[in-house]
């Protein structure tokens, strides 16, 4: 199972918004809408901060967006904060009942 | 609390063995799917197992299908997962995490991971 792709990194000032995709196929961001996304600062457990394509657990600041087009899935954050400097991860469950994760997006906030 | 402690990592010689263990406190294991999922040192993370609420259904990552076993046991609201014939490429910090209660789910309490060494 190929993992999913999504650019290394990116950047951008505070205040400003920024978009990280995260590609797959039919046979996994395509055929479920079961995307997820997690925030993981240096040394730290993963935090779910989008699940299910659109869905932000409680707590999780709404400037932070899910969403999705074919095969290809998106995390939003607006407004960017310092505090958002980190990196970040997509997954989606596949059609072989296992589960996938992208490389990870490493965002820096200039 | 809801909460999940890892243990049992450590080093092991190649074709070693290592079980590590999850206990599960805040709430009841067996009404979730569990997970263990695994991040080697200074890269992504990988999916490794997953086990369904009722324990009947176990599903692996082709990696490590066969030398990997992920098991509960209810009366101690614990998970496990057995590592057998390890490889240095399963050097990583070992996650176990919750998921959803009827479906994979979104993975919403992590552990704080336990490390696992594959080194002669």
């Amino acid at each position: 199972q190929s993992a999913l792709t999504q650019p290394a990194s990116v950047s951008g000032s505070p205040g400003q918004s920024i978009t990280i995709s995260c590609t797959g196929t039919s046979s996994d961001v395509g055929g479920y809408n079961y995307v997820s996304w997690y925030q993981q600062h240096p040394g730290k457990a993963p935090k779910l901060m989008i699940y299910d394509v659109t869905n932000r657990p409680s707590g999780v600041s709404n400037r932070f967006s899910g969403s999705k087009s074919g095969n290809t899935a998106s995390l939003t954050i607006s407004g960017l904060q310092a505090e958002d400097e980190s990196n970040y991860y997509c997954s989606s469950y596949t059609t072989r009942s296992t589960v996938v994760f992208g490389g990870g997006t490493k965002l820096t906030v200039l | 609390e809801v909460q999940l402690v890892e243990s049992g990592g450590g080093l092991v010689q190649p074709g070693g063995s290592l079980r590590l263990s999850c206990a599960a406190s805040g709430f009841t294991l067996s009404s979730y799917w569990m997970h263990w999922v695994r991040q080697a040192p200074g890269k992504g993370l990988m999916w490794v197992s997953h086990v369904n609420s009722d324990g009947s259904t176990t599903t692996y990552a082709d990696s490590v299908k066969g030398r990997f076993t992920i098991s509960g046991d209810n009366a101690k609201n614990t998970l496990f997962l057995q590592m057998n014939s390890l490889r240095a490429e399963d050097t990583a910090v070992y996650y176990c995490v919750r998921g959803g209660r009827h479906t994979s789910g979104a993975f919403d309490i992590w552990g704080q991971g336990t490390m696992v060494t594959v080194s002669s």
